[in-house]
């Protein structure tokens, strides 16, 4: 079945970069997500790219993506503590719409050290 | 603007006994409606969706079942709950452009 896979920890300092990595298995995905969740809150999405791009940026974010591999990556440039969270990874056939099934990864929590 | 609110935002319940979260949209009008489990250690999981009142589709079999009684409103319940019932609820709706998820129901099931 579909499977989405993800580090779960990663702790960089303030100021540095932070790459999360996401490898995914579904080859008919067609949208890719990252969503940040911060302690006892919902899901906010961050960004999300589209199969026939290679890199998104918006910001501090930068969004790549190998298809061939089906492998996903999130970078944040200079790091603050405020973007410490929990950060997902998600697949799907379709942007939400009648269907909404995304394939989630089991999250990868981010800390950032001062 | 378009908000989702979720209640309760923390509940404790015994197993066996009755469960009814409920969700409610506002700034919009038929949208599509979801229910998201993330258990501990794991990613969410789609629960049910709807595209419209008395419409629900359910992914993954379960003790769990929702309504839509109205437009912006979206209901999980249970009539008995279980131990592995416990996690966090997410409600959402998705947009054209854009996703909503509600601030979430931590439920722990003892």
């Amino acid at each position: 079945g579909e499977d989405v896979e993800q580090s779960l920890f990663l702790s960089v300092r303030e100021g540095d970069s932070s790459v999360i990595n996401c490898t995914y298995t579904d080859s008919s995905s067609t949208y890719l997500y990252w969503y940040k969740q911060e302690p006892g809150a919902g899901l906010q999405l961050l960004t999300y790219i589209f199969s026939n791009m290679d890199m998104k940026q918006d910001q501090r974010l930068t969004v790549l993506l190998n298809k061939k591999d089906k492998h996903l990556s999130l970078r944040i440039a200079d790091t603050q503590t405020g973007d410490s969270a929990i950060y997902f990874c998600a697949e799907s056939e379709n942007y939400g719409g009648s269907q909404g099934n995304l394939i989630f990864g089991k999250g990868t929590k981010l800390s950032v050290k001062p | 603007s378009q908000t989702i609110h979720q209640w309760p935002a923390t509940l404790v319940q015994p197993v066996g006994s009755p469960l009814s979260l409920e969700c409610t949209v506002e700034g919009t009008s038929n949208p599509n409606l979801y229910w998201y489990r993330q258990a501990a250690g794991r990613g969410l999981q789609l629960l049910f969706y709807s595209v419209g009142i008395g419409q629900i589709s359910s992914e993954v079999p379960q003790n769990l079942s929702a309504s839509r009684p109205q437009d912006r409103q979206f209901i999980l319940s249970s009539k008995k709950l279980l131990l592995s019932d416990s996690g966090f609820y997410l409600c959402a709706w998705f947009g054209t452009d854009t996703q909503y998820f509600g601030p979430g129901t931590r439920l722990t099931v003892l």
